[in-house]
């Protein structure tokens, strides 16, 4: 079965910290890959996308991604993190195969000011 | 466009009592799906369904049913509920270009308690 895995379940980090945030997954077949955000209060919202092409993908406020095949990661990193960028992030798996969307169990990011 | 809209916001049951949570999408998105969101457990799939009348059950069934007669609802019952299915459910929706899948739209979420 398909199945996504986020290694960081709470991650406390100072502003301006480097920030990278581990994802797996396990399914052989054509992925897309997601990380979504929910912040505090809020529902979720899109981050960013791979599909295919270029492996490092870019997000909004300033968040990317990079795509490794071989090691079915798609890990989520940041330069410079603000306090604003408290909230709980998910990575997601599409399927084309089956359809269906699976997320990982969530990252909690608190910044501290 | 509104969007993902879900309705009630909160709702609180009483165990046995049967329920329907709505959600409704105006951007003629073909894929739609049912979330719960527990702490510590992430987002875990209820049922989804690829377009009006074809449904298929996620991670999480058990004890949810759904229909979609049309492109825009896609009510989640709740049969008989029970203390484990109090949680916070969310209902998404995507264009679904040929076989994949696209990004998602969330609705706001129904916080539910059962008792």
């Amino acid at each position: 079965a398909q199945s996504v895995s986020q290694h960081n379940h709470h991650v406390i980090l100072s502003e301006a910290a480097s920030l990278e945030l581990g994802c797996n997954y396990s399914y052989g077949g054509t992925v897309n890959l997601f990380w979504y955000v929910q912040y505090p209060g809020q529902h979720l919202q899109l981050l960013l996308k791979y599909f295919s092409g270029d492996p490092l993908v870019k997000g909004i406020k300033g968040f990317e991604a990079e795509f490794i095949k071989s090691k079915f990661s798609f890990n989520l990193r940041k330069p410079s993190v603000q306090w604003s960028d408290t909230a709980e992030y998910f990575c997601a798996v599409g399927s084309g195969n089956t359809g269906k969307l699976i997320f990982g169990q969530g990252t909690t990011l608190q910044v501290k000011p | 466009n509104a969007g993902v809209t879900q309705t009630p916001k909160f709702q609180v049951l009483k165990t046995g009592q049967s329920m329907t949570l709505q959600c409704a999408q105006d951007m003629n998105h073909e894929y739609m799906s049912w979330y719960r969101q527990d702490p510590g457990m992430g987002l875990r799939l209820i049922h989804y369904s690829v377009g009006a009348g074809i449904t298929d059950q996620g991670e999480v069934p058990n004890g949810y049913n759904v229909s979609r007669s049309t492109t825009e609802d896609f009510p989640l019952r709740l049969l008989s509920a029970a203390p484990s299915q109090t949680s916070v459910y969310f209902c998404a929706s995507s264009y679904r270009p040929g076989a994949a899948i696209d990004e998602q739209y969330f609705g706001p979420g129904t916080r539910l308690t059962v008792t």
